[in-house]
């Protein structure tokens, strides 16, 4: 049973576009998180929730919005997708928010934008 | 915020021979120093990690060590085997997860 799992696993949409990738932990976790890796493999936080709550928003295009309509689920919708958002997103969980607690990560969303 | 900057960004040995991967931070109040595996087509997974107060931990072939007062971290991989080669990646937690750069590991059999 995976602990974070991501769906679509590829999406490949033209430059314009509105899309949504979803997320969900069955681990119990109370914080959520999507980061953006790009092609050289680096790996951006882009938003972090806790219990619902929107705690973390880097500088990201309000193109970008995040959703969790429970602790267990982190949605991440892209309006006007630019071919600049192609990427790979990873969605991840701990078991809160700072102290030291390791992230689950999900396996990823590559995201093409053509 | 926090900066991680890690090294090397490639790294290449023998089957057999050592490797390590080396991160330095900048936040004085990162207290969590977890180090990541990405294999291909897969998303990072934890590997080992250690907390500020401790200077350092072995899990097997794998040990990190934490130097606080130059805030330097580092991974040693011993023995290493083909299906070591993958993405490493050093992180450092204040509050939210900051990541190194990455290493490509690719070990040579």
């Amino acid at each position: 049973d995976t602990a974070v799992s991501q769906t679509p696993k590829y999406l490949v949409t033209q430059m314009g576009n509105d899309k949504s990738i979803k997320c969900e932990q069955n681990l119990g976790h109370d914080t959520m998180y999507w980061y953006k890796q790009d092609s050289k493999k680096f790996l951006k936080i882009m938003f972090s929730y806790n219990n619902k709550e929107l705690i973390i928003n880097e500088t990201v295009p309000n193109r970008f919005s995040p959703k969790s309509p429970d602790k267990a689920h982190l949605n991440l919708h892209i309006n006007s997708l630019e071919l600049g958002d192609s990427a790979v997103y990873f969605c991840a969980s701990s078991r809160r928010t700072g102290g030291a607690y390791g992230y689950t990560f999900g396996s990823g969303t590559r995201l093409t934008v053509v | 915020g926090e900066n991680v900057e890690q090294h090397p960004s490639t790294l290449s040995v023998q089957e057999g021979d050592s490797a390590v991967i080396k991160c330095t931070y900048s936040d004085s109040a990162s207290n969590y120093f977890p180090w990541y595996k990405q294999e291909l087509g897969k998303g990072p997974q934890l590997i080992i990690d250690i907390r500020s107060n401790v200077g350092e931990k072995k899990d097997q072939r794998i040990a990190v060590t934490l130097n606080k007062t130059a805030k330097h971290f580092s991974l040693h991989i011993t023995e290493t085997q083909p299906e070591d080669s993958a993405v490493y990646f050093c992180a450092a937690k204040p509050n939210d997860m900051r990541f190194g750069a990455g290493t490509r590991l690719t070990v040579k059999p």
